[in-house]
């Protein structure tokens, strides 16, 4: 089976760096997606992981430890509407499906 | 815009009854995948199909049920309706396995009375 953990709630202020962390325990392991969500709206792809170590797409950065099965998405110079759910999801060898954790409800304060 | 068009975007309905939710994937995008979103939960995944056949299957109840036409849009159908069943429920779609990532719909948000 799956076990994906992500911090439920964090907070930050606008123009500084947020880490949110992702704990991962599978039965299978072909990839990890972080996706971006805004409350009502459709989950957006934000970053892919595969290989240990990190990949960088202006502010945003995601790395990850495939034998600690750990990874981070970094989000740098925050802006208000950075406020969302952070998604961490793996995808499994058996037919390309992802299994998402809970999501951490990101909130940027002025 | 992903690409993955959903209908419809609401639904009202009451309980026992039976829905369909409609998708259409982005154009050459070969696998589709359901997930459901209640409030405060994470996505849960159904089921997924690739070209006309299904591939995996996740926690869906016997009352759901999927398919994939030859077009390849595909249809949700949820009968036997209950009040748990009210949820965001998003399709997505896919060019395969590896690095392509899942992209998604904009969700048909059900409401059972």
């Amino acid at each position: 089976g799956q076990n994906i953990d992500q911090p439920t709630e964090m907070t930050a202020t606008e123009g500084a760096i947020v880490q949110i962390n992702c704990t991962y325990q599978t039965s299978g392991f072909n990839g990890l997606f972080w996706y971006q969500q805004h409350a009502g709206e459709a989950p957006t792809f934000l970053s892919y992981n595969v290989l240990d170590g990190l990949e960088e797409k202006g502010r945003f950065s995601s790395f990850l430890s495939r034998s600690k099965g750990y990874s981070y998405l970094l989000l740098k110079e925050l802006q208000m509407k950075d406020s969302a759910s952070y998604l961490c999801a793996v995808r499994d060898n058996q037919g390309g499906k992802l299994i998402f954790g809970q999501g951490t409800e990101l909130s940027v304060k002025p | 815009d992903s690409g993955v068009t959903q209908t419809p975007k609401h639904l009202i309905t009451a309980t026992g009854q039976r829905v369909t939710l409609r998708c259409s994937p982005r154009s050459g995008d070969l696998s589709v995948y359901w997930y459901q979103q209640s409030l405060d939960q994470g996505l849960q995944f159904l089921i997924q199909y690739y070209n006309g056949e299904e591939r995996a299957k996740g926690n869906i109840l016997e009352r759901f049920s999927a398919q994939q036409f030859p077009d390849l849009h595909s249809e949700l159908n949820l009968s036997s309706l209950e009040l748990g069943d009210s949820a965001l429920y998003f399709c997505a779609s896919s060019a395969g396995q590896g690095g392509s990532p899942l992209h998604f719909g904009n969700g048909t948000r059900l409401t059972v009375t």
